[in-house]
Order: structure tokens, then C-alpha cells, then sequence
């Protein structure tokens, strides 16, 4: 079976702190892909980033790194220096590595605020 | 470019009551899935079309959904009767044919918030 767990179900700082979400997952699918998505005060949610299992290099994207640790199962998520734009419910996926699937399996989301 | 759609935003119905939600994907997407969040729970798969077929439909949780995508374009999910533990919000999301090219994520709308009273 599949599972996301992101222990953190809300976390709140203050503008311009560093904050980290926690993600971990379980399965037993060799290759797989992570996902995380943001979901702000207006529903969507947007996609942030998609990590293959075989690429286990950190990305930066601007303010975001994300940290993938395979021997941990982990997908961590770190904002630098953070904003209140930045306040949302943010959600860790697991996904097939399967061309044109999307089947996801979601944590319970991190609500995160960011006081000013 | 519009992305995924959905109507209404917001329903509240009585138990017993029939509602059906709408999605409209990302033109020439032939991926469409629908997802569900129980109260503050994680957000579950309920199932995925490939264009009108249905590909995998093992997240449904009873009878009382109907899934349907005619012509392949817009879909929708009926509940029928409607119960208590239905409330919830139904994410619709879509994603082009062929992957893992950059822009073959899955692309959410903002979800329906159905409240069953």
C-alpha cells in the first residue's frame, strides 16, 4: 500500500523565517514520482513541482529548495525567508511513474502561516 | 489559457438529494481524474478517464456516484442519494495524453465544497 505522511498539520512564523514541511512516504514501487502542491485561500491547487525517484539531486526554484532523501523516504519542502503570500495548505503526493497516469496518493496537507 | 474548471464552487444539500458537479478539463486533455477531501483529511483518487473511457474507477466509494465524461470533454460526478459523509470537496483535475514531459502534470480546478445537511 501506498501512503504520504506529513506529520506538520499546521505550522505558523513569522515573515521572512525559514520554514520546512515534512513529507515521508511509503511504497513499494521502485520508480515513482513525488509531487507538491499548494492549495491557497482560493481552492485550487497549484502544482509546484514534480521529482522523478531515479533524480535525487535537490532543486531550487527561487525562494523554494526541496530536499528528496530516498534512504529516509522523504520529500522535504523549505521555503526561504518567507512571506505571507506564501500562506497556504501545501500537499505532498506520490504518484506512478506510468506515462499519462496521475493516480495520486496525498498526505493530509500542512497548513502554513505566515504572520506578519 | 483556461485551465480546470469546476461548477458549482459551493453546494449544500439535503441528505437524500440528488447534486451533480461539473469539470471542465484543459482543452485537449484527455486525462481527467476526480478527487475527493473529507474534512481536513487527505485528498483521496476517486477515478480517472482516458477521453469518455474510464480507466481506473477504484476509488469510488459506493454506487451512489456516477461518474460520466460523454464526448470525451467535460465531465461529471452525480451523487445519488446524497448521504452525511459525502460532504467534502470534489477536486476535478486534467493532464495531456503523454508524459513526463514539463507541462504533463496534473492541472487542478479550485474543487466543489459539497455540504449534505
Amino acid at each position: 500500500a501506498q501512503k504520504v505522511t506529513q506529520a506538520q498539520t499546521e505550522i505558523s512564523v513569522v515573515e521572512k523565517e525559514d520554514v520546512t514541511l515534512d513529507c515521508v512516504y511509503e511504497t513499494r514501487d521502485t520508480t515513482y514520482y513525488l509531487f507538491w502542491y499548494k492549495q491557497p485561500p482560493s481552492g485550487e491547487l497549484v502544482f509546484l513541482i514534480r521529482r522523478n525517484s531515479f533524480d535525487e539531486q535537490n532543486e531550487i526554484s527561487g525562494r523554494y529548495s526541496w530536499n528528496f532523501q530516498k534512504s529516509t523516504s522523504s520529500f522535504n519542502f523549505t521555503i526561504t525567508a518567507s512571506q505571507v503570500v506564501d500562506s497556504a495548505v501545501y500537499f505532498c503526493a506520490l504518484g506512478p511513474l506510468i506515462q499519462g497516469a496521475q493516480k495520486l496518493v496525498f498526505g493530509q496537507g500542512t497548513r502554513l502561516t505566515i504572520n506578519p | 489559457e483556461a485551465g480546470v474548471t469546476q461548477f458549482p464552487s459551493h453546494s449544500v444539500i439535503e441528505k437524500g438529494q440528488t447534486v451533480t458537479l461539473r469539470c471542465d478539463p484543459i482543452s485537449g486533455h484527455d486525462n481527467l481524474y476526480w478527487y475527493r477531501r473529507v474534512m481536513g483529511k487527505e485528498i483521496k483518487f476517486l477515478l480517472h478517464f482516458v477521453k469518455e473511457s474510464k480507466q481506473d474507477e477504484s476509488g469510488m466509494p459506493n454506487n451512489r456516484f456516477l461518474a460520466e465524461r460523454t464526448g470525451g470533454t467535460y465531465s461529471t460526478l452525480k451523487v445519488q442519494p446524497a448521504e452525511l459523509e459525502d460532504s467534502g470537496v470534489y477536486f476535478c483535475a486534467s493532464s495531456q495524453d503523454k508524459g513526463p514531459r514539463p507541462g504533463t502534470e496534473a492541472f487542478f480546478g479550485q474543487g466543489t465544497r459539497l455540504t449534505v445537511v
